[in-house]
């Protein structure tokens, strides 16, 4: 019963390194999230998938792009890594996007950019 | 921005005491839904409960309760007998049509 799974869970990256953060969900989910966890900043949306072929930029797009792979994968890429962007990064999932709708969080990525 | 705020950063009690995380949120919509996540150290977020804004009934979940007044835009969650387990990080969310705005979190420090 896999729920949201990320990967990799930890990554070190040098400034100016490009990476991509992987997101897959296996519960048949429309909607997916990418969220950055940051000390005193709780979770911000960085982009969201309200549907399969479709995204939108969230509250911090900045420096991200992401993929909508298909139903199922949702990855985020760092084409040009900053220290700023060191952070926690989650993905999530839910049934529609509807703000009635509990999200289901992977276990998140831990990102170190030096 | 229409915030959410967790004013408590950190709480540490005893184990089997009452503690109570507060949440306090901002909206100018009629219709919105209000969410508790727990964030334990092993760090997934899992979540505990929702509330829509007709619903002010407080709820309770055997060691869990939750209290929501639109009066105050208040919904704050309590742990009665606190366990060590109940040790994470809490994050308070309101949604309204659409996106989530998640509060700061509280981090919950129950100590044996």
């Amino acid at each position: 019963n896999a729920g949201v799974t990320q990967t990799p869970k930890f990554q070190v990256l040098k400034t100016g390194q490009s990476m991509t953060l992987q997101c897959a969900q296996d519960m048949n989910h429309n909607s997916m999230y990418w969220y950055r966890q940051d000390p005193g900043m709780g979770l911000r949306l960085i982009y969201y998938s309200a549907s399969e072929g479709t995204t939108d930029k969230g509250e911090v797009p900045n420096g991200y792009n992401v993929s909508r792979l298909n139903k199922r994968e949702f990855s985020l890429r760092l084409e040009s890594a900053a220290p700023s962007q060191t952070s926690v990064y989650f993905c999530a999932s839910s049934v529609e996007f509807q703000g009635n709708q509990p999200q289901h969080f992977g276990d998140g990525t831990r990102l170190s950019i030096l | 921005a229409q915030k959410v705020t967790q004013a408590q950063t950190e709480i540490s009690v005893v184990e089997k005491e009452d503690v109570t995380l507060d949440c306090v949120y901002e909206t100018r919509d009629t219709t919105y839904y209000l969410f508790w996540y727990k964030q334990p150290p092993s760090g997934e977020l899992v979540f505990l409960i929702r509330r829509n804004s007709f619903d002010e009934q407080n709820e309770i979940s055997g060691r869990y309760s939750w209290n929501f007044q639109k009066s105050t835009s208040s919904f704050n969650f309590t742990i009665t007998a606190s366990q060590v387990v109940d040790s994470a990080v809490y994050f308070c969310a309101r949604a309204g049509t659409y996106k989530y705005i998640f509060g700061t979190g509280t981090r919950l420090k129950v100590l044996a």
